[in-house]
């Protein structure tokens, strides 16, 4: 069964380093997300991503965050220079159509220290 | 700003019986909802979903309700097996000015199915 995938599953980054997430989506889909989740609170929307552009963003998703689809399979989420509340699960997810169900990588751990 | 709730942390059902996790939401803009169970160090993993133009959608073991009116939709399990045992969210999405849908979730409900 078609499943999204992300690297690295943990990621352990110094406060003020730049980190890239990688996502590769269901390879049919055309819509992409990024979401997170903070030990113990909800899943937050941060951002989607259709035909090559920004679709949406939430107040979470600031100028230190980029997404980029660098070519056709790859889709990545950047933090330019991270902050310990950046300590999160960031899930990457995918759907087929605007309305349709999206469904989620396994989640990369990313801890700021 | 909480658009979507569950109000129940947790619950525990005995194995074999129903299971009902429930969820109210606030923005009438929503129209298409959506469960999600979660494993822990895991990715939320579909499960079933309901279009507001229905009130009712049965797959399997599962079905879900939704009361427009009330704003209000619940997950149903029967019969409840020992591997539902996981976090359940709930997730709204509506028909907003971008073209991609986000999903605004809600905080979630420990299901906990004891043998």
């Amino acid at each position: 069964e078609p499943e999204v995938t992300q690297t690295p599953s943990h990621q352990v980054t110094q406060m003020g380093q730049e980190v890239i997430l990688r996502c590769v989506p269901i390879s049919n889909h055309l819509y992409f997300y990024w979401y997170r989740q903070i030990l113990g609170q909800k899943v937050e929307f941060l951002v989607s991503f259709y035909n090559n552009e920004i679709s949406e963003k939430s107040e979470i998703f600031d100028d230190q965050f980029s997404v980029e689809r660098p070519d056709g399979s790859n889709f990545t989420l950047k933090i330019r220079s991270t902050k310990l509340e950046d300590s999160a699960m960031y899930f990457c997810a995918s759907s087929i159509s605007t309305g349709a169900e999206a469904f989620f990588g396994q989640g990369t751990r990313l801890t700021v220290v | 700003d909480q658009q979507v709730k569950q109000n129940s942390p947790s619950l525990s059902v005995q194995e074999g019986r129903i299971s009902i996790l429930n969820c109210d939401y606030t923005n009438s803009m929503f129209d298409y909802f959506l469960w999600y169970k979660k494993y822990p160090a895991e990715g939320p993993t579909f499960l079933i979903s309901i279009s507001s133009i229905k009130d009712k959608n049965e797959d399997g073991r599962f079905t879900v309700f939704l009361n427009k009116s009330a704003k209000h939709l619940s997950l149903h399990i029967v019969p409840s097996q020992p591997g539902d045992s996981a976090v359940y969210f709930c997730a709204a999405s509506g028909d907003l000015s971008g073209s991609a849908r986000q999903l605004t979730f809600g905080s979630g409900t420990q299901l906990t199915v004891l043998p």
